[in-house]
């Protein structure tokens, strides 16, 4: 099974719109965290906003803001007044303990936003 | 510019072939990731060394191995390379150990086997 399913291979917005990016995890970790990054055609990867499983406040980040619903399980990315600069691929991503005690990163598959003017 | 430099941008190479990736983490940082990204798997966590040590394993063949120096930097190395390993492989570093903050990417190598 996916532990981290971004059911949205490709999303559409207008300029200054909002948009929300849909992120469900699975996982069975008392203590985790959730992340999103942005890959734009140029290939980077770049991150964007962080949300610990025990953080009780929604993270946010300029114009980035995490949607946390802990008992749906889920971690949406809301990115408010969309610029046309924010057309790229956005990752999920989330950090949980291993059996062997380490952290393991798990990424989605992503979801392509196209900003049109 | 995320501070993290990866060498080289691009590889070109055959099938069965051995190849190393070079990487060194921004400034402070002392974790290293490796990922490797392709149209079918996606991204795909490989390892994670911490301080010289490994840290944490994921999907990561027999065929691969890495390393991080004294000074920070790592190697990923790739043998008897396969056409199913053209993908592009991300460096990632971090200042903790345990995945809590976050990941700073560099550019990125892309490998093309022939």
């Amino acid at each position: 099974a996916q532990k981290i399913t971004q059911t949205q291979p490709g999303m559409f917005v207008q300029e200054k719109e909002a948009v929300t990016l849909d992120c469900t995890y699975d996982t069975s970790d008392q203590s985790y965290g959730l992340f999103w990054y942005k890959q734009p055609s140029s290939g980077e990867m770049i991150f964007l906003i962080y949300q610990g499983s025990y953080d009780e406040q929604n993270a946010t980040e300029g114009r980035y803001s995490l949607n946390f619903q802990k008992a749906r399980k889920s971690a949406n990315l809301v990115i408010s007044a969309s610029q046309l600069g924010d057309s790229a691929m956005y990752f999920c991503a989330m950090r949980e303990t291993s059996s062997g005690g380490s952290y393991i990163p798990t990424f989605g598959r992503g979801t392509s936003l196209i900003v049109h003017p | 510019d995320s501070g993290v430099t990866q060498t080289p941008k691009h590889l070109i190479t055959a099938t069965g072939q051995r190849v190393t990736l070079r990487c060194s983490p921004r400034s402070g940082d002392l974790s290293v990731y490796w990922y490797q990204q392709s149209l079918d798997q996606g991204l795909q966590f490989l390892i994670q060394y911490y301080n010289g040590e490994e840290r944490a394993k994921g999907n990561i063949l027999e065929r691969f191995s890495a390393q991080q120096f004294p000074d920070l930097h790592s190697e990923l190395n790739l043998s008897s390379l396969e056409l199913g390993d053209s993908a592009l492989y991300f460096c990632a570093s971090s200042v903790g150990v345990d995945g809590a903050y976050e990941q700073y990417f560099g550019p990125g190598t892309r490998l093309t086997v022939t």
